[in-house]
């Protein structure tokens, strides 16, 4: 499958702890994207990363790509219980606008 | 500036009956797509559209099928309901540019029974 596959399934984590998630992948790809879902709503879009980029910021987000491993974490600093959510990764590869995601990471913060 | 919505938000229908579901996409977003989500997995392909055509389909069975007009909203139809058809399905829309990302709508719940 070239879709991405999370890792962990499942989170679990004392608010103000890091979290750490990755996503691997089968396919080259043009950019790789995070989203954010909370229960029975839609997703949000977080943080994207082009194919020629190793590492992006976007306030306690940081995501890193490394492209020979075919593989990109996400890692939520200083985590708060508002970011409960399921976290997906999703490929786009360069040949249309289709985006693929993954089963996603689902991370329960406790207060 | 309203975001991506779709109706109904809920919806509960029998085997064999068909449903349409509806999405109007953030302003100034030219390019629709369609997802489904059962319970607990990731987003699933189904089509997308732009400039009221299909542009790109995923592996789903003709029983799915769908339309842009000219205001880019956009419609989704499945035929002869199954219950695997029961699931969360979700309208994004986007620039047709390769790099924009996806805006999502909250999503329509369907239930088969």
């Amino acid at each position: 499958s070239q879709q991405g596959e999370e890792d962990p399934q499942a989170l679990s984590i004392q608010e103000g702890e890091n979290a750490t998630m990755n996503c691997s992948y089968k396919t080259s790809i043009n950019n790789l994207q995070w989203y954010r879902q909370n229960s029975g709503r839609g997703l949000v879009h977080l943080i994207l990363i082009r194919s020629n980029e190793r590492e992006k910021h976007s306030g306690r987000l940081r995501v890193t790509l490394d492209t020979s491993k075919k593989s990109s974490s996400l890692l939520i600093t200083a985590s708060r219980a508002a970011d409960t959510a399921s976290y997906f990764c999703a490929i786009h590869k360069a040949a249309g606008n289709k985006l693929t995601f993954g089963g996603g990471t689902r991370v329960l913060v406790k207060p | 500036d309203a975001g991506v919505t779709q109706s109904p938000t809920h919806l509960i229908k029998t085997r064999g009956q068909q449903v349409t579901l509806r999405c109007s996409p953030k302003s100034g977003h030219d390019t629709v797509s369609w997802y489904q989500q059962a319970l607990g997995q990731g987003p699933q392909f189904i089509f997308q559209y732009y400039e009221e055509e299909e542009r790109q389909r995923g592996n789903f069975p003709d029983r799915f099928s769908g339309h842009q007009f000219p205001n880019y909203s956009s419609e989704l139809n499945v035929n002869a309901l199954l219950l695997g058809d029961s699931a969360l399905y979700l309208c994004a829309s986007s620039f047709s540019w390769g790099n924009s990302p996806l805006h999502f709508g909250n999503g329509t719940r369907l239930t088969v029974t």
